[in-house]
């Protein structure tokens, strides 16, 4: 069994905050990671998807890291606003399947 | 482009009954096709993956069956559901390892 761990569970901050998330995974047999977005009432959306060690990819004031050396990958978010509430999650593919942490849910105050 | 359809959006089955959800996907050949749920106050559970027609894996051991009858159709099914069964079910398809996973837009189970 593949095991996940993303850390803070969940975490409250005001507007215009930054912060960032944590996901950990077991480093051997690493294909990829994947980053997803999951609204209240909606599906969960694609992010990020990174495969070599040391990528950083970004996307608008949302970016994230990669090590997969140590297993492990961040998850940044610059100047957070009220519509970026939401669970990410993360999750590492294993043959032919990816599976998920049990997710950081983020609510950002106004 | 691809599309995924999932039905239906909200279920509510007594203790006992048979469940049959379905997915669809459209647009795509060959898609890995997965089944999710996540239940009460927990992340996303992978309960089965099918990388090809008549070839389904299971993740957990539950009361709950899956089958793919065609290439871009997956159903989720159970003979007798459990209370335990409620929950929210997402189908989801990828191609590569490299490439995002599409979600549907998911059943809510509630098991009475």
């Amino acid at each position: 069994i593949l095991n996940v761990e993303q850390s803070p569970q969940s975490l409250h901050v005001q507007e215009g905050d930054s912060t960032n998330f944590t996901c950990s995974f077991p480093s051997s047999n690493f294909y990829a990671l994947h980053w997803y977005r999951w609204e209240t009432a909606k599906s969960p959306e694609a992010l990020f998807v990174m495969t070599l060690n040391g990528d950083e990819k970004k996307k608008g004031r949302i970016s994230a890291t990669l090590n997969t050396k140590e297993g492990y990958s961040y998850l940044y978010i610059k100047g957070s606003q009220p519509e970026d509430s939401a669970t990410y999650l993360c999750a590492p593919w294993a043959t032919n399947k990816l599976i998920f942490g049990t997710g950081t849910l983020l609510a950002v105050q106004p | 482009s691809q599309t995924i359809h999932q039905w239906p959006a909200t279920l509510v089955q007594p203790v006992g009954s048979p469940l049959s959800l379905e997915c669809t996907v459209e647009g795509t050949s060959n898609p890995n096709l997965y089944w999710y749920r996540q239940a009460a106050g927990r992340g996303l559970q992978l309960l089965f993956y099918s990388v090809g027609i008549g070839q389904i894996s299971s993740e957990v051991p539950q009361n709950l069956s899956a089958s793919r009858p065609q290439d871009r159709q997956f159903i989720l099914s159970s003979k007798k559901l459990l209370l335990s069964d409620s929950g929210f079910y997402l189908c989801a398809w990828s191609v590569m390892v490299s490439d995002e996973a599409f979600f549907g837009q998911g059943t809510r189970l509630t098991v009475v």
